[in-house]
C-alpha cells in the first residue's frame, strides 16, 4: 500500500462548480498534512494545512479524519485559474527533519 | 519570492560533463531536501539534510553527490548522467516539525 494515495483524476469540471479531492494515508503516525498545488512544469507551492478542525481559506476548505487516516479538500465555485494538479502531503518527525511524503497528485482542469 | 533559490534554472549538458546545481534558502530552516520530478511523474525525494547531516538517501545513483556546506546552502553535483535524468530537480526546506516544506522554483535538466 502506497504510503499516501490519491485518485490521480483528471478532474474535469466546469466554472462555478464544486469539485472534492480525497486523500488517503497509511502511517497512523503521521503528524501534520497538507495540500499543495502544482502548475504545469512549476514548483509544487503551499496551499493550505490540514487540521482536524477544519481549515478555510476562501473557496477552499481542508478537512483532516484522523480517524479514517483521510484528508479532503473542497474547492468551491470554481475558477479557470484552479486548473492543476494538487498534491496530497503528510509530515512525519523524524529526529530534528521532517519526513514529507508526497501523493502522487490529483489533476484538476476547469472548463469554461 | 518564496525564500529558496535554486540556479541554474535551466541547464543542457553532455553524458560526459560535470555540473552543479545550487539551492539557497533564506528561511532559516534547518532541513533542505532534493526531489527529481520527471515528465508525468510524482515527486521523487533523493536527499534530505538536517543541520547539515544527510539523513535519508533514497537509492539515488552515484552519479548524483549531494553536498550541504552549510544550512542554508545545498548543492547536487552531477557527473556522467544519462538522458533517462532529464526532469525537473527540485530543492525544498522545512524547519524541524513545524510548518510545510517551501520549494524553489526548480531545474529543468536536459542531458544530451
Amino acid at each position: 500500500r502506497k504510503e499516501v494515495e490519491q485518485d490521480p483524476g483528471p478532474f474535469n469540471v466546469p466554472e462555478g462548480a464544486t469539485v472534492a479531492f480525497n486523500c488517503t494515508y497509511s502511517n497512523s503516525a503521521s503528524q501534520s498534512f497538507f495540500w499543495y498545488r502544482q502548475d504545469c512544469r512549476k514548483e509544487p507551492k503551499l496551499l493550505m494545512s490540514v487540521y482536524s478542525s477544519g481549515n478555510e481559506d476562501g473557496r477552499f476548505t481542508a478537512q483532516l479524519n484522523r480517524a479514517s487516516q483521510y484528508i479532503s479538500l473542497l474547492i468551491r465555485d470554481s475558477k479557470l485559474s484552479d486548473s492543476a494538479t494538487y498534491l496530497c502531503v503528510v509530515n512525519m518527525k523524524a529526529g530534528s527533519y521532517q519526513k514529507v511524503t508526497f501523493g502522487t497528485g490529483t489533476k484538476l482542469q476547469v472548463i469554461p | 519570492e518564496t525564500g529558496v533559490t535554486q540556479t541554474p534554472r535551466h541547464l543542457v549538458m553532455g553524458m560526459t560533463n560535470k555540473k552543479s546545481l545550487k539551492c539557497e534558502q533564506h528561511l532559516g530552516h534547518n532541513a533542505m531536501y532534493w526531489y527529481k520530478q520527471s515528465a508525468k511523474k510524482p515527486l521523487e525525494l533523493m536527499f534530505v539534510y538536517s543541520l547539515e547531516e544527510r539523513v535519508e538517501n533514497n537509492s539515488v545513483p552515484s552519479r548524483f553527490s549531494p553536498e550541504c556546506p552549510n544550512s542554508s546552502h545545498l548543492f547536487l553535483h552531477l557527473h556522467t548522467l544519462q538522458p533517462e535524468d532529464s526532469a525537473l530537480y527540485l530543492c525544498a526546506s522545512s524547519q524541524g516539525g513545524v510548518g510545510g516544506a517551501f520549494f524553489g522554483q526548480g531545474t529543468r535538466l536536459t542531458v544530451v
